[in-house]
């Protein structure tokens, strides 16, 4: 089982809709979640970080966080086509050394 | 404030050969994380430096290693350079640590050929 999981995608949602984009990780420690945004040819970029159970919302975007079910997920309002890109989920895994580990993306395309 | 940056943007190697990779923090930031991203292999997580020192490492062979200066620049080198080392070097800063907020760079293009 890979530590930090995502659907690849793509995922289409049309402009407007709300996409929800999910990600499970393996390690029952882990403290910090986070979810970066990646156009093509370009580098991450933070959007989010969440530490506790429950939802946090920054503008459009709200992430939600759930430990006793080790999943995360990223929801972002009224989708813009600016909004189709990679999006990436990264745990800090907390075993051993704290590392962090990111997944492997979920590709969004948002359909004007 | 002025975002991370790295240096150079694209490299050309030969097999064999060696590199160095140049990456600023943002200003106040003493953590400098490098990753690896690959089409195959996603974002993997090379090693991290605090205060000069090295305080996580990745799967990573030994040809990879890196250091940071006292003004929190860091430097990674690969050595003897193998075709799959082709990749996106990303250099990430965090004010606190790698457990936290990340802001990554524009990375540096390698290319083995």
């Amino acid at each position: 089982q890979k530590e930090v999981e995502q659907n690849s995608g793509p995922l289409s949602v049309p402009e407007g809709a709300i996409a929800s984009l999910n990600c499970t990780y393996s390690d029952r420690v882990s403290q910090s979640f986070f979810w970066y945004r990646q156009y093509s040819g370009k580098s991450p970029e933070l959007i989010m970080s969440i530490y506790s159970n429950g939802d946090k919302e920054d503008g459009r975007f709200t992430a939600q966080l759930n430990k006793a079910s080790q999943y995360v997920s990223l929801l972002i309002r009224d989708s813009q086509p600016s909004d189709s890109a990679t999006y990436l989920c990264a745990v800090n895994i907390a075993s051993g050394t704290y590392k962090y580990i990111f997944g492997t993306g979920t590709r969004l395309k948002v359909l004007a | 404030k002025a975002g991370v940056t790295q240096t150079p943007r694209y490299l050309i190697k030969t097999r064999g050969q060696q590199v160095t990779l140049s990456c600023s923090p943002i200003s106040g930031h003493r953590s400098v994380s490098w990753y690896q991203q690959t089409p195959g292999q996603g974002l993997q997580f090379l090693f991290e430096y605090f205060s000069e020192t090295q305080r996580n490492k990745g799967n990573f062979p030994g040809r990879f290693s890196g250091r940071q200066f006292s003004n929190s620049r860091s430097e990674m080198n690969v050595s003897t350079l193998e075709l799959g080392d082709s990749a996106l070097y990303l250099c990430a800063s965090s004010l606190r640590g790698s457990g936290y907020e990340q802001y990554f760079g524009p990375g540096t293009r390698l290319t083995v050929t």
